[in-house]
């Protein structure tokens, strides 16, 4: 496709569920970032990926957390036994540069709701 | 520990008038800044970048950013703005670390630009 993809758009969860985020970014793009972004907050930070290797985690909240990129393509972001407080947008980024900050590219997020 | 801070919440200005949107960073080396704009249900998009040389740089959509090292600032400016810039607004600085020397960005907690006709 033409830019970051991201699946579902919109995710309702009962507390205790799990869920899982897809992430398809731009064909040939090295680098996937997750992020993290609470209501009335600024995007933070939860990991990285350089193809299919999982280089930075440092970012995951929880160990609940759990994400992976198995081809170097699409990325899945698992969170496992949700809480309220996972209620957030998750945004997906890609770059085709590898471990530099490139021009990065984001999806529009999926909107998690846990109830 | 690095962080950026975006003192205003929200700004309203009058279509047509000028604009600036503040941003001060605290890094320990020479940053690298972004601004990016988020209108709703959209992902974030770059407007523009500093990495080095000069002061002035010049983004999409008629934006303009110029980074201060004296005082920690890179605000974002528009001369004249439209009814389609109402959006959100994120300034972020580049960070190195970790085993990896993994470049994350990190994140003001955002301005919301609202335009009046």
């Amino acid at each position: 496709g033409a830019g970051v993809s991201q699946s579902p758009r919109y995710k309702v969860a009962k507390r205790g569920q799990d869920v899982a985020l897809r992430c398809d970014p731009i064909s040939g793009h090295v680098s996937l970032f997750w992020y993290q972004q609470a209501l009335g907050q600024g995007p933070e930070f939860l990991t990285y990926f350089q193809n299919e290797a999982q280089l930075d985690k440092s970012g995951l909240p929880s160990d609940r957390f759990f994400a992976e990129r198995p081809e170097g393509s699409v990325s899945t972001l698992k969170i496992q036994r949700t809480q309220q407080e996972d209620s957030a947008v998750y945004l997906c980024a890609s770059s085709w540069t590898g471990g530099r900050i490139g021009k990065l590219f984001f999806g529009s997020g999926t909107q998690l709701s846990v109830l | 520990a690095q962080s950026v801070t975006q003192p205003d919440i929200h700004i309203t200005v009058s279509e047509g008038a000028s604009l600036e949107l503040r941003c001060n960073y605290s890094y320990g080396a020479t940053p690298y800044l972004f601004w990016y704009v988020q209108s709703p249900g959209q992902g974030l998009q770059l407007l523009l970048k500093y990495f080095s040389g000069d002061t002035l740089v010049q983004g999409i959509k008629g934006f303009e950013a110029e980074f201060k090292r004296s005082q920690s600032s890179f605000n974002l400016r528009k001369p004249s703005v439209h009814w389609s810039d109402a959006a959100e607004y994120f300034c972020a600085v580049g960070s190195w670390g970790g085993s990896s020397n993994t470049g994350k960005l990190i994140f003001g907690q955002g301005t919301t630009l609202q335009v009046k006709p």
